[in-house]
């Protein structure tokens, strides 16, 4: 079965600090993961992707993540916060065997204070 | 550009009611999904369509059906509202749904309020 952890409700980091917001994963085969971020009364935006390659993803708005096969971890950082970062965040993951759908973790709100 | 659009935006339903979402994609697009998002559970699944003619039930599928009309309409209906059932309704959809490297498209959801 598949299923994605993140374990922490909520991220307060200080504009112009480097952020990170964690995500696990458990998946039996190998993973697709994505990070989607959601601005308030809106939809989800999708921000980056791994299916394979380079562990090291670059998503929009300077966003990046790393893939850790070990830790079956993908988490998602940047290295200098914005305010207008403030979101709710959201890890998924979907196993590359056919006929599964994504699953998607609980969110975490990321604050950035100025 | 429109992506993925849904109507109504906001609904308030009483207990017993019945209620359409609308849901519609001009990003020729096969695959599509009906998600609710509740406070510390994050988005799960009711229904999805994987190609126009087919619907499968997802993690979360009672007191709801699903029509799948055309290739750009997914509808969600609820025949009898609950106020479990009050929640944000996202819906989205993707080129494939046996391809996973491609992500999801969502809408900006329908807040339902059921009293």
């Amino acid at each position: 079965a598949q299923s994605v952890a993140q374990p922490e409700d909520q991220v307060n980091v200080a504009e112009g600090n480097p952020l990170t917001v964690k995500c696990t994963y458990s998946v039996s085969g190998n993973p697709y993961l994505f990070w989607y971020v959601q601005y308030p009364n809106r939809g989800l935006q999708f921000l980056l992707k791994y299916i394979t390659g380079d562990n090291l993803v670059k998503g929009s708005y300077g966003f990046e993540a790393e893939f850790n096969k070990s830790q079956t971890s993908f988490h998602l950082k940047k290295p200098s916060a914005l305010v207008s970062d403030s979101a709710l965040y959201f890890c998924a993951v979907r196993d590359d065997n056919y006929g599964q759908n994504f699953v998607f973790g609980p969110g975490t709100r990321l604050s950035v204070l100025p | 550009n429109a992506g993925v659009t849904q109507t109504p935006k906001f609904q308030v339903l009483k207990t017993g009611q019945s209620m359409t979402l609308q849901c519609a994609q001009d990003m020729n697009h096969n695959s599509m999904y009906w998600y609710r998002q509740d406070p510390g559970m994050g988005l799960r699944l009711i229904y999805y369509s994987a190609s126009e003619g087919t619907t499968d039930k997802g993690e979360v599928p009672n007191g709801y059906n699903v029509s799948r009309l055309n290739k750009r309409e997914f509808s969600l209906r609820l025949e009898s509202a609950a106020p479990s059932q009050t929640s944000v309704y996202f819906c989205a959809s993707s080129e494939a749904f046996d391809r996973g490297d491609y992500g999801y498209t969502f809408g900006s959801g329908t807040r339902l309020t059921v009293v």
